[in-house]
């Protein structure tokens, strides 16, 4: 496609649900980021990919939050046993990893845990 | 890592050339400035990017002093349609210890 597609666009989850949010980044990326956002506040990094190695996850909040890249190109975000501060948007962003890095963004899923 | 400092708002009218800057005193000899803006449920969008003296592109203007520890975000004869929230990010992006880190941005309101 020609941008960044994330799904699902809006989800709720009871807490303790296990949640995935997929990322589809722009073809040929090979760096892809997560980012979460609360109301109101920048994105907060998660984890960063290059290709299939995912080099920094120093951003997942606990070990609740797995995420992966296995073919290094979709990526899913993983939350297990969801609670309600976990409530923000996630957002997924690729870039080509040149020295000039620009990232692309997608809309976000919204995530709600009731 | 290279902390940013940026107005949490501003308010103009539509017409006027608005100028959103952002402090960065540590910035480092590799770091660039790239600019992103964001709309509400929309993730955020890349504007501009510099190293030094000043970038002009079809969207804005990026000025930036000698000493890089300050630059200015310039967008010319703002509409409605500008209101969005500006972050001002500083870093090296091909060094992978150096996170990409967002602060909370600039809210721009554009008045009628």
């Amino acid at each position: 496609g020609a941008g960044v597609s994330q799904s699902p666009r809006y989800k709720v989850a009871k807490r303790g649900q296990d949640v995935a949010l997929r990322c589809d980044p722009i073809s040929g990326h090979v760096s892809l980021f997560w980012y979460q956002q609360a109301l109101g506040q920048g994105p907060e990094f998660l984890t960063y990919f290059q290709n299939e190695a995912q080099l920094d996850k120093s951003g997942l909040p606990s070990d609740r939050f797995f995420a992966e890249r296995p073919e290094g190109s979709v990526s899913t975000l993983k939350i297990q046993r969801t609670q309600q501060e976990d409530s923000a948007v996630y957002l997924c962003a690729s870039s080509d990893g040149t020295v000039n890095e620009k990232l692309f963004f997608g809309s976000g899923t919204q995530l709600s845990v009731l | 890592l290279a902390k940013t400092t940026q107005p949490i708002s501003m308010d103009s009218y539509e017409g006027q050339e608005v100028n959103i800057t952002c402090s960065h005193n540590n910035i480092a000899t590799n770091d660039y400035i790239t600019w992103y803006q964001q709309f509400p449920s929309q993730g955020p969008r890349f504007i501009i990017q510099g190293y030094k003296t000043k970038v002009t592109n079809e969207v804005a203007s990026l000025f930036i002093p000698a000493d890089r520890k300050s630059s200015t975000l310039s967008l010319p004869r703002v509409s409605l349609s500008d209101t969005a929230v500006y972050y001002c990010l500083v870093g090296a992006p091909m060094n992978r210890d150096d996170k990409i880190i967002f602060g909370k941005g600039t809210r721009l309101h554009i008045l009628p």
